[in-house]
């Protein structure tokens, strides 16, 4: 079985920049996460997914940050305009149901905004 | 609110030796409760959880948890380390709101192997 893809896994970029990271999930996993991980912090949460539904996006800088997941499989995340404390990796994660703590984590990108 | 607190930063040990790593809970009701590794240039993968039952947990890799409830606690331990174990380690706690979960991260604790 395949595990969550992201891409790009480097990514470098100036202040004030745009970017976007892309996430496949498991197949059939009905729920994704997307986690920011600061350098020396545990990852926190920033928007999940239930299938093309937001669930929870509390955690997610609505005036830089947006995702879709639009067609409930992959989905996409971006940072516009981005700041230098966006700085981090970018970890997207699945679970089979929205209900269970059984997730999965990709590899995760690495932006480092200069 | 739900949280958890990994006091060691940073922990060498020995190849060959013991180790525990601790995680401290809060959480109102009975935690559902995690341990993460993370790899460098790897995700995060799960080591072990507890939802209940036994208070001893068995997970991969060799590695066993205990909660303890009136200590708050889930130490993580392992009777003895490879030098493949150097990696970051991750409590975590998991809440349920409106059917849907939510995992809670430490800070995590950075382990390295001492040939």
């Amino acid at each position: 079985e395949a595990g969550v893809a992201q891409s790009p896994r480097y990514k470098i970029i100036e202040k004030r920049q745009s970017v976007a990271f892309w996430c496949n999930p498991i197949s059939g996993h009905a729920t994704l996460y997307w986690y920011q991980q600061i350098l020396g912090q545990g990852p926190k949460l920033l928007i999940q997914f239930q299938n093309n539904g937001v669930v929870d996006d509390s955690q997610l800088p609505k005036d830089r940050f947006s995702a879709e997941r639009l067609k409930g499989v992959d989905s996409t995340l971006k940072i516009q305009p981005a700041k230098l404390e966006d700085s981090a990796v970018y970890l997207c994660a699945s679970s089979l149901v929205t209900s269970s703590y059984e997730q999965y984590f990709g590899p995760g990108t690495r932006l480092t905004v200069t | 609110a739900q949280s958890v607190t990994q006091p060691d930063i940073h922990i060498t040990v020995s190849e060959g030796a013991s180790l525990e790593l601790r995680c401290n809970y809060s959480y109102g009701a009975t935690p559902y409760l995690f341990w993460y590794v993370q790899s460098p240039g790897q995700g995060l993968q799960l080591l072990l959880k507890y939802f209940s039952g036994d208070t001893l947990v068995q997970g991969i890799k060799g590695f066993e948890a205990e909660f303890k409830r009136s200590q708050s606690s889930f130490n993580l331990r392992k009777p003895s380390v490879h030098w493949s174990d150097a990696a970051e380690y991750f409590c975590a706690v998991g809440s349920l709101y409106s059917s849907a979960s939510k995992i809670i991260f430490g800070s995590g604790t950075r382990l390295s192997i001492r040939p």
